[in-house]
């Protein structure tokens, strides 16, 4: 356990759905972190929170859109997604963006049909 | 830009000692990581370095030259729950924004043998 949750950890949607990913950490840290494994793939980042502000966003499709409410909370809606999106999306929290070590969830497993 | 490569696959027997190597081609540098990960499951840390030299953990020690550009991990007295993909992660330099990102390579699945 690394303090870091992920809700669904699986997941199979149509093409046409709209579903959302959420991750939830118990660390008191203040930067919250999207990433994309795929297979074969270094871990690509997707979307940094810092505070609940987004500070960097890697020129990801708009189909995809994140959402931080709190310091504690970060969520990853999706909706018409492509079948090349199917992957493992993690999600991972730092006690800032200044401090590296990051500790990472168990991932959400996402088919797109 | 950013580059860091890694072997992709290694097998190596329970009981011996295994190397995994990573170099690095970023642009500024502000330390190196080395992440676990057993698959279906998250990264977890294993080690950070980011000065020039060895830093032992237990089994596991990480070694950085950064005039190199080269890191690697060691694994002594292999057990078969060290079976995982071994991730490097650099962070290049401050992106700005106050962000720091990790660049990570593909990782190294290392398989542990009887």
């Amino acid at each position: 356990e690394t303090g870091v949750t992920q809700t669904p950890r699986h997941l199979v949607m149509g093409m046409t759905n709209k579903k959302s990913l959420k991750c939830e950490q118990h660390l008191g840290h203040n930067a919250m972190y999207w990433y994309k494994q795929s297979a074969k793939k270094p871990l690509e980042l997707m979307f940094v929170y810092s505070l609940e502000e987004r500070v960097e966003n890697n020129s990801v499709p708009s189909r995809f859109s994140p959402e931080c409410p709190n310091s504690s909370h970060l969520f990853l809606h999706l909706h018409t997604l492509q079948p090349e999106d199917s992957a493992l999306y993690l999600c991972a929290s730092s006690q800032d963006t200044q401090e590296n070590e990051q500790f990472f969830g168990p991932g959400t497993r996402l088919t797109v049909l | 830009g950013q580059n860091i490569d890694q072997p992709t696959e290694m097998t190596a027997t329970e009981g011996a000692i295994v190397q995994i190597n990573c170099t690095y081609q970023t642009s500024g540098f502000n330390g190196l990581f080395w992440y676990q990960q057993h698959a279906g499951e998250a990264p977890t840390f294993l080690s950070y370095n980011v000065l020039d030299g060895l830093e032992e953990k237990g089994r596991f020690s990480s070694f950085l030259s950064r005039s190199k550009g080269y890191s690697y991990l060691l694994l002594k007295e292999l057990q078969m729950k060290d079976s995982a993909s071994y991730l490097c992660a650099v962070s290049p330099a401050y992106s700005g924004a106050g962000s720091y990102q990790l660049t990570f390579g593909k990782g190294t699945k290392l398989s542990v043998i009887p």
